[in-house]
């Protein structure tokens, strides 16, 4: 079946560490996105990509860092200049057509 | 910036009922905007894409409307079940957005389902 695998599901770090969050998708979509989700908040655009090596910011993209080497995958590092990086991270794609938006199960990433 | 509003924040009512969750957005020159379910710790899951050009659209039980004019979208819930309980969310992708495709979203409007 087709989807997007996040991984991992649960995710702990001590403060000052860098982490990557792993996003894959084998359904061929051109665009994937990174969301953050925090309590009580809607989900904000951190990155997104539309075609292979390349990427642009999306609103709060401060203390975070993506990469796009192949079509399938986008992962995401939380970098220790994140201020806040405990949050509920999703990961999204679709075609550039406007098609609708598919989510991965997302990764808590946890910073004590 | 397109803001996107949900009312009511939460939402109880009693199995069998019709409900209907509403979503508002601020500029209405919107490419197309959609609904989701999050059941919690979980990822979004779609459940109907509405185009500009479209004024509903019905999956099931469930019917959207969109009305760019006045920059409402609401979603029909018919018969509601337990198995509704989640949080349902809103959001739109502007035309001319700056974020390529991605979409901006509301808060989200929790609903619980009592048997």
């Amino acid at each position: 079946d087709g989807g997007i695998t996040q991984s991992p599901k649960y995710l702990f770090r001590k403060e000052g560490q860098n982490v990557t969050l792993s996003c894959e998708q084998n359904l061929n979509h051109d665009a994937m996105y990174w969301y953050r989700q925090d309590p009580g908040q809607g989900l904000r655009l951190i990155y997104y990509s539309q075609i292979v090596n390349d990427f642009q910011k999306g609103d709060i993209a401060e203390g975070y860092s993506v990469s796009r080497e192949k079509k399938e995958s986008f992962p995401l590092t939380v970098t220790s200049a994140q201020k806040n990086p405990t949050a509920f991270y999703l990961c999204a794609s679709n075609l550039l057509d406007g098609s609708p938006l598919h989510f991965g199960n997302g990764t808590r990433l946890t910073v004590t | 910036k397109q803001e996107v509003t949900q009312i009511p924040a939460a939402l109880s009512v009693p199995e069998g009922e019709n409900l209907v969750l509403n979503c508002s957005f601020t500029d209405s020159a919107i490419y197309n905007l959609q609904w989701f379910r999050q059941d919690p710790g979980k990822g979004l899951t779609s459940l109907l894409l509405i185009q500009s050009s479209q004024r509903e659209q019905t999956s099931g039980r469930l019917n959207a409307s969109l009305d760019k004019s006045s920059g409402r979208s609401t979603l029909y819930i018919a018969a509601s079940q337990p198995g509704d309980s989640a949080t349902y969310l809103c959001a739109v992708r502007l035309r001319d957005s700056n974020s390529g495709y991605a979409l901006n979203f509301g808060k989200g409007t929790s609903l619980l389902v009592t048997p």
